[in-house]
């Protein structure tokens, strides 16, 4: 039972460097997340997905951008990245209907210096 | 988010209950959520309650919902180093809010 996947698990980038962090999820579920998890500050929501093709803004999205071309498949893209966006981050996933709970990756912590 | 309130530390001893507190926001929430996060992991569902209820046990494990009040609490009976963890409790409206958790300190 893979769940959700998240790679990598950890990466250390400098600034102004690009990456993409993966999320697959072998559930078939039509939901997709991407959260970053601080120190003090819980769990926010960057961005999100309801399906295959869609994507949709949380509450902290700006300096992140995301693709869901495959619904098993959920990315997370850095373009330049910056020492505010050291965090650690987890993708999670649901199925359609809304009360359903949340699964989540193992996370992937990235340290930008 | 969305002002899902927790306290963000609770030290208690071996063998005591635990309570963790949540106020969350909207009283249209439909189910409220319980999570665990263990150090360097993500976060595993430990329990849900149904907004119609006021109370859920399961094991060691009593959810009690104050609706008027929107107050949740996670009671953890006879509690044990391996609860060691932090304790996010969540609800569910449009979309899903988290608490900034509770990080629950064990001591032997």
């Amino acid at each position: 039972n893979a769940g959700v996947t998240q790679t990598p698990k950890f990466r250390v980038l400098k600034t102004g460097q690009s990456m993409t962090l993966l999320c697959a999820q072998d559930m078939n579920h039509e939901y997709m997340y991407w959260y970053r998890q601080d120190p003090g500050m819980g769990l926010r929501l960057i961005h999100y997905s309801v399906g295959e093709g869609t994507t949709a803004k949380g509450e902290v999205p700006d300096g992140y951008n995301v693709s869901r071309l495959k619904k098993q498949n959920f990315l997370l893209g850095l373009e330049s990245a910056a020492p505010s966006q050291t965090s650690v981050y987890f993708c999670a996933s649901r199925p359609g209907h809304l009360n359903q709970p949340q699964h989540f990756g193992d996370g992937t912590r990235l340290s930008i210096l | 988010g969305e002002d899902v309130e927790q306290s963000l530390f609770l030290s208690v001893r071996e063998g005591d209950s635990s309570v963790i507190n949540c106020t969350y926001t909207d009283s249209s929430s439909t189910y409220l959520y319980w999570y665990k996060q263990e150090p360097g992991a993500g976060l595993q569902l430990l329990t849900y309650i149904f907004s119609n209820m006021d109370m859920k046990q399961d094991q060691r494990l009593t959810v009690l919902l104050n609706k008027k009040d929107k107050h949740l609490s996670l009671r953890i009976a006879d509690t044990q180093t391996g609860d060691s963890a932090i304790y996010f409790c969540a609800e569910s409206r449009n979309q899903f809010y988290f608490g900034t958790g509770t990080s629950l300190t064990v001591i032997p």
